[in-house]
């Protein structure tokens, strides 16, 4: 299947840091969501981004689509504890077929220090 | 409530038993899915069910597993023949047809097979 190549694996940050996470794919993606997961939690949609190019906001973290289509990152600015948790990339390839399933990449898992 | 809910939220059994796992979607939300992550994973897609449409069970691993979705709202996953390898946490999300890309995730179902 599709694969999201997702950066950095894990991350070790002091509360105030910003903190910059990305996602790869070989293929087009026409859509790209970000997710955060909390511990015994199932994945809370955090931003969506539609357009090649786009670049949104969402409080202290900011999302772009890039503009190959092939990527996006998630940046996460001035950190707080309850930002710990892990961080997934997600979107519907553009040539699937199925047109409903998602793929995610593996997830970055953010501790924050206080 | 209103959101997604699971049940249980924790399941252990022996290997070569059958597990029943249940997903009550949001309300008014056509499209239901179900994924599987294992530790330390993403998510991966196991089937898709949209209205009256025929499910999309592209994704079941084996034919050891199946769902259905009864009267288009609760559905169940059943597990038949359980092995250690079955072991995962179990999402199911819902979403509106035609924001099928925005999909909110139940708790999940914590399944240990020893």
């Amino acid at each position: 299947g599709q694969q999201l190549n997702q950066s950095p694996q894990s991350m070790f940050i002091q509360e105030g840091e910003d903190v910059s996470m990305n996602c790869t794919s070989s293929s087009i993606f026409n859509t790209w969501l970000w997710y955060k997961q909390d511990p015994g939690e199932g994945p809370v949609l955090l931003i969506a981004l539609y357009k090649a190019g786009e670049l949104t906001s969402n409080g202290r973290l900011t999302a772009q689509f890039g503009i190959t289509r092939k990527d996006s990152f998630l940046n996460i600015s001035a950190s707080i504890p309850s930002d710990v948790g892990i961080y997934f990339c997600a979107g519907p390839p553009a040539k699937e077929t199925s047109g409903s399933r998602l793929t995610f990449g593996e997830g970055t898992q953010l501790t924050v220090n206080p | 409530g209103a959101g997604v809910s699971q049940s249980p939220s924790n399941k252990v059994t022996e290997k070569g038993k059958d597990v029943e796992l249940r997903c009550d979607p949001i309300s008014g939300h056509t499209a239901l899915y179900w994924y599987r992550q294992s530790l330390g994973q993403g998510l991966e897609f196991l089937i898709y069910f949209q209205g009256n449409s025929a499910p999309d069970k592209s994704g079941l691993p084996s034919d050891r597993f199946s769902a259905e979705r009864t009267g288009g709202s609760v559905s169940t996953l059943t597990i038949q023949r359980t092995q250690q390898e079955d072991s995962a946490v179990y999402l199911c999300a819902s979403s509106l047809a035609v924001l099928w890309e925005t999909q909110y995730f139940g708790p999940g179902t914590r399944l240990l097979v020893l």
